[in-house]
């Protein structure tokens, strides 16, 4: 198992802006996750990326994977109170359970 | 997708003593996972539950403090024993989530040690 790093570790942007988080990893995975946990509660899961993909949406979520940086970002536009939330990514190569880095803590103020 | 029952959500625990965390599973599954989530840190994996034999534990965890038990293919439970306030912590318990397939989580059950 592998761990991806977040970037920043906190971010407080206005209801309405749009948020942007990275994650950086150091070895080949299969694909990457992002999971979002609310005040200490159980995660949730976002996005799946395959490595053989650059770009993924779901909603106001859009993800992007550069495999040759060994990076991906987050990007939550037209963020609202309700995404408040601590974000984590988890790169995972073969099927061995995720580990989770120390996430981007994201307020968002209305 | 799975639905987890995870009980309690929070407890406040005396030193010495040990509780013991459930997780329910609305469907069978093969892979089942606790951690733990020190205050402010991240989720740390303290072992695997295989159903019919025994739970294999990461690396600064033992059976001894965290026995764990898997009866059946949706049932899991986690003991932390002779806690001390080092074991405050969030534990979740999740299932799936492997590098192939998405995690499904349990509420967590908040922990304090006094």
């Amino acid at each position: 198992s592998q761990q991806g790093e977040e970037d920043p570790q906190a971010l407080s942007i206005q209801e309405g802006e749009n948020a942007t988080m990275n994650c950086s990893y150091k070895t080949s995975i299969n694909n990457l996750q992002w999971y979002r946990q609310n005040s200490g509660r159980g995660l949730v899961h976002l996005i799946l990326i395959r490595s053989n993909e650059r770009e993924k949406h779901s909603g106001r979520l859009r993800v992007t994977l550069d495999t040759s940086k060994k990076s991906s970002s987050l990007l939550i536009t037209a963020s609202r109170a309700a995404d408040t939330a601590s974000y984590f990514c988890a790169p995972t190569w073969g099927n061995t359970p995720l580990v989770f880095g120390k996430g981007t803590r994201l307020s968002v103020i209305a | 997708s799975a639905v987890i029952s995870q009980k309690p959500s929070r407890d406040i625990c005396q030193r010495g003593t040990s509780l013991t965390i459930q997780c329910q599973v609305d469907s069978q599954v093969t892979m089942m996972f606790w951690y733990r989530q020190q205050p402010g840190q991240s989720l740390t994996l303290i072992a695997t539950a295989n159903q019919g034999s025994e739970a294999t534990y990461e690396s600064g965890f033992v059976i001894d403090k965290f026995p764990i038990s898997r009866p059946n293919l949706t049932f899991s439970t986690l003991t932390v024993s002779n806690m001390s306030p080092e074991d405050s912590s969030i534990y979740l318990c999740s299932v799936e989530g492997t590098g192939e397939t998405e995690a499904f989580f349990g509420q967590g059950t908040r922990l304090t040690v006094v």
